[in-house]
């Protein structure tokens, strides 16, 4: 019972440095999501997607692109990292897209220092 | 104003006791709401879908008040499991679904 894999669980960035948050699910789940959760802030959508090549904006999208070339994958792209990326970022799925939502199925969640 | 807002507390009651939360949304068209609960360095998971006529789990009672733009959440009879943060979920209409939290309210039971 894989669900939503989300790796690295941990990473050290340096200011500057690039690099790729991966997400999968495996329960053929057509919306993806990715978010970041900061103290005191909740969580906050940052990109989302309702089907393998399409993707769209969410609350907080600058500094980060995604792209969703099959179902099962949407990764999360840190171009250029700052320390105002240090976060916790969680992906999620659910079966159902609008104008219905469904339960949101998180990963374990990628805890980012942009140092 | 923010699109979901929640009372950020921490609510903190002696066991046996009842609780309410209240959030509130600035979407009118909003058609989707959830109560998702989220322990300490976990991720949330759904606690309960929300229904205009009301619905019950339990020890767990959601409400939704589509004049005023507000969902519930009453715990009776709290137990020191329900400590946590209760994250309010509302969606977004438009050409496609976004799914946007509340800043979540920390519940903790005291013996």
């Amino acid at each position: 019972n894989a669900g939503v894999t989300q790796t690295p669980k941990f990473q050290v960035l340096k200011t500057g440095q690039s690099m790729t948050l991966q997400c999968a699910q495996d329960m053929n789940h057509e919306y993806m999501s990715w978010y970041r959760q900061d103290p005191g802030m909740g969580l906050r959508l940052i990109h989302y997607s309702v089907g393998a090549g399409i993707t769209d904006q969410g609350e907080v999208p600058n500094g980060y692109n995604v792209s969703r070339s099959t179902t099962e994958d949407f990764p999360l792209r840190l171009l250029s990292a700052a320390p105002s990326q240090t976060s916790v970022y969680f992906c999620a799925s659910s079966y159902a897209i609008y104008p219905n939502t469904g339960e949101l199925f998180f990963g374990e969640g990628s805890r980012l220092t942009v140092l | 104003r923010k699109e979901v807002e929640q009372d950020p507390g921490p609510f903190n009651v002696p066991e046996g006791a009842t609780v309410a939360f209240n959030c509130t949304y600035s979407n009118s068209a909003s058609q989707s709401f959830f109560w998702y609960r989220q322990d300490c360095r976990k991720e949330p998971k759904l606690l309960m879908s929300v229904y205009s006529s009301g619905n019950e789990d339990g020890r767990f009672t959601a409400q939704l008040n589509r004049a005023s733009q507000y969902i519930s959440l009453l715990i009776r009879d709290s137990k020191l499991s329900d400590s946590a943060t209760y994250l309010c979920v509302v969606n977004m209409p438009s050409s496609a679904s976004k799914i946007i939290f509340g800043s979540g309210t920390r519940l903790s039971i005291r013996p």
